[in-house]
């Protein structure tokens, strides 16, 4: 079974100033896709940064990369630079790298207030 | 591109009603997911479908619900009949359906949906 876990219930960051979301997982596959996903007050999910298992190097994307360290099985996002607009939830999710497997199991989401 | 569409995006009706929640999903993309996102249980997988075919239908809750995909282009999530703690919002994605855990997922806009 695939477990997320977030810790951070919310946080509280000055603009400008860089984030750490963080998210661990848990997951017996040995190939799988860890994702980041936002979700501002409106409701939508949007989709910011992917990283495969087998990636040897961090995403990046724009102003969101991501921190993978596999031996700790930790997947945090990080937010250069934050801006009022990255207030918004945001979750970390996994899926399986099988087919039949695709489902996203999210974590119970971070809270990001961007402070001016 | 158009992205997944949902609809309708609100919805409320009174228990015991049958509730019909509809989704588009981006051309090309093979996987569909139906998603349910409470305050107490946070996001969780329905079901979902490769190639219009039911892969996983674990987590509906129970014979109230039921989902469709006749084609391609259009699924259909229906409860009947609906109650007060089916209130939640309902949010439909696709992803090319691709193994290896590099397959994005791509969420519509969500309905929200309330029973009373």
């Amino acid at each position: 079974a695939q477990k997320i876990t977030q810790t951070q219930p919310g946080m509280f960051v000055q603009e400008k100033e860089a984030v750490t979301l963080d998210c661990t997982y848990d997951t017996s596959d040995p190939s799988y896709g860890l994702f980041w996903y936002k979700q501002p007050s409106s409701g939508e999910m949007i989709f910011l940064i992917y990283q495969g298992s087998y990636d040897q190097q961090n995403a990046t994307e724009g102003r969101y990369s991501l921190n993978f360290q596999k031996a700790r099985k930790s997947a945090n996002l990080v937010i250069s630079a934050s801006q009022l607009g990255d207030s918004a939830m945001y979750f970390c999710a996994m899926r399986g790298g099988d087919f039949g497997n695709e489902k996203l199991t999210f974590g119970t989401g971070t809270r990001l207030t961007i402070i001016p | 591109d158009a992205g997944v569409i949902q609809s309708p995006r609100h919805e409320v009706t009174e228990m015991g009603q049958e509730v019909t929640l509809r989704c588009k999903p981006i051309s090309g993309h093979n996987s569909l997911f139906w998603y349910r996102q409470t305050m107490m249980r946070g996001l969780e997988l329905l079901i979902y479908f490769n190639n219009n075919v039911p892969i996983d239908d674990s987590g509906m809750p129970e014979d109230r619900f039921s989902a469709k995909m006749p084609n391609a282009s259009f699924s259909t999530l229906k409860i009947q009949p609906s109650e007060p703690r089916d209130s939640a919002v309902y949010f439909c994605a696709s992803s090319f359906g691709l193994a290896g855990g590099t397959d994005t997922q791509y969420f519509g806009p969500g309905t929200r949906l309330t029973v009373l």
